[in-house]
């Protein structure tokens, strides 16, 4: 079956644009994930949906970061005003639901790069 | 100190070898864990979950150590197409919290 999807697979633009990343997760799968990875670098935990639940923003790196998710499946990430320190892989991952089991499947990631 | 904690590496080992990779984590209430295998630019994908009593998929054993909060991955009979980097991720506590990656440990294996 489909996987998690993201588009677009890169986007180049200049400092001081928005972008808008978008995240198909696998259908019917209640939680979703986003992260970031700078080369080299680990995952970094930005946000996480939950059902219905209040997304956990906790990893949000500033105000200029936000996400949201409609309709409980696909989320857009949206960075205002991007610095060059935006510059990573924005990884979206998707899984049925927490517990347990909470396997993730990953989307193949959105490289950004910001000018 | 970090959440979940790994030695980057990278651990060079010859064809054949077994190599063994301790991920320590800080939260006591952890219950869910799991190994990634991430290969140079792709998504990660899952290896293997890390059961209470450890667990065997093959060439690859899990465990999990919780009086000192650590999950370990052995693989034995190394392969060249195990070199990649290893993730290991950590639920936060609840069982609907997130997942938190370690920054993973590379793994390269030679001829």
């Amino acid at each position: 079956g489909a996987g998690v999807s993201q588009s677009p697979s890169n986007k180049v633009t200049e400092k001081g644009k928005d972008v808008e990343l978008r995240c198909d997760p696998i259908s019917g799968h209640t939680a979703l994930y986003w992260y970031r990875q700078s080369l080299g670098q680990g995952l970094e935990f930005l946000i996480y949906f939950q059902g219905n639940s209040a997304p956990d923003k906790s990893g949000l790196p500033s105000d200029r970061f936000s996400a949201e998710r409609t309709g409980g499946s696909v989320s857009t990430l949206t960075i205002q005003r991007t610095q060059q320190e935006d510059s990573a892989v924005y990884l979206c991952a998707s899984s049925l639901r927490p517990g347990q089991e909470d396997e993730q499947y990953f989307g193949p990631g959105t490289r950004l790069t910001v000018t | 100190r970090k959440e979940v904690e790994q030695d980057p590496g990278p651990f060079n080992v010859p064809e054949g070898a077994t190599v063994a990779f301790n991920c320590t984590y800080s939260n006591s209430a952890s219950q869910s864990f799991f190994w990634y295998r991430q290969d140079c630019r792709k998504e990660p994908k899952l290896l293997m979950s890390v059961y209470s009593s450890g667990n065997e998929d093959g060439r690859f054993t899990a465990q999990l150590n919780r009086a000192s909060q650590y999950i370990s991955l052995l693989i034995r009979d190394s392969k060249l197409s195990d070199s990649a980097t290893y993730l290991c991720a950590v639920n936060k506590g609840s069982s609907a919290s997130k997942i938190i990656f370690g920054s993973g440990t590379r793994l390269s294996i030679r001829p």
